[in-house]
């Protein structure tokens, strides 16, 4: 099992639509949790922390499971801008610096 | 600068040469990161630093990889005798801290191996 998984879509989603997506992560004592979204051909920009209590920040809400290990992005208000492929990155606890990056859940939005 | 600046942005060359990629993060950042994606693939972690220590280089796809960081600031990864496998985007991030605070990348250096 990967370490962080992903589903890669591509996920169409209409303008003004509501899409959400998982990752989930196999070390149980990760403590830090981000998604970020990569436009093509360009680096990896941060989107946002995800807190165990959850958090927003405007039309996107970040969710973290524990039991279940996974976190969540969910978009609201779909904006064609917010195509792009977006990644998940857990912390491996036995190595605080090692930030694993999954392999990335791509959007689509279509007019 | 106020970002993470890596040099060059692209470098083509011969396979079994050498290369030397640079990264200089943002100033005051105690935590370096190198990953590498290729063509259509996820990042994969190479090696991070904290201060000029690297506490796990599991990530380095085989011993022709090395990195070093000097002065707490620039960074050097260092691939011996390429080959067309080492072709991908070699991307550098620091962080203020190990671990809990968010990467801020550079834009990459294009790494591709004839």
């Amino acid at each position: 099992r990967k370490e962080v998984e992903q589903d890669p879509g591509p996920f169409n989603v209409p303008e003004g639509a509501t899409v959400a997506f998982n990752c989930t992560y196999s070390n149980s004592a990760s403590q830090s949790f981000f998604w970020y979204r990569q436009d093509c051909r360009k680096e990896p920009k941060l989107l946002m922390s995800v807190y165990s209590s959850g958090n927003e920040d405007g039309r996107f809400t970040a969710q973290l499971n524990r039991a279940s290990q996974y976190i969540s992005l969910l978009i609201r208000d779909s904006k064609l801008s917010d195509s792009a492929t977006y990644l998940c990155v857990v912390n491996l606890e036995n190595s605080w610096g090692k930030l694993q990056f999954g392999a990335g859940t791509q959007v689509v939005v279509t007019p | 600068g106020a970002g993470v600046s890596q040099s060059p942005s692209n470098k083509v060359t011969e396979k079994g040469k050498d290369v030397e990629l640079r990264c200089d993060p943002i100033s005051g950042h105690t935590a370096l990161y190198w990953y590498r994606q290729s063509l259509g693939q996820g990042l994969e972690f190479l090696i991070y630093f904290q201060g000029n220590s690297a506490p796990d280089k599991s990530g380095l796809p085989s011993d022709r990889f090395s990195a070093e960081r000097t002065g707490g600031s620039v960074s050097t990864l260092t691939i011996q005798r390429t080959q067309q496998e080492d072709s991908a985007v070699y991307l550098c991030a620091s962080s203020p801290r190990v671990g809990d605070s968010p990467l801020h990348f550079g834009n990459g250096t294009r790494l591709t191996v004839t």
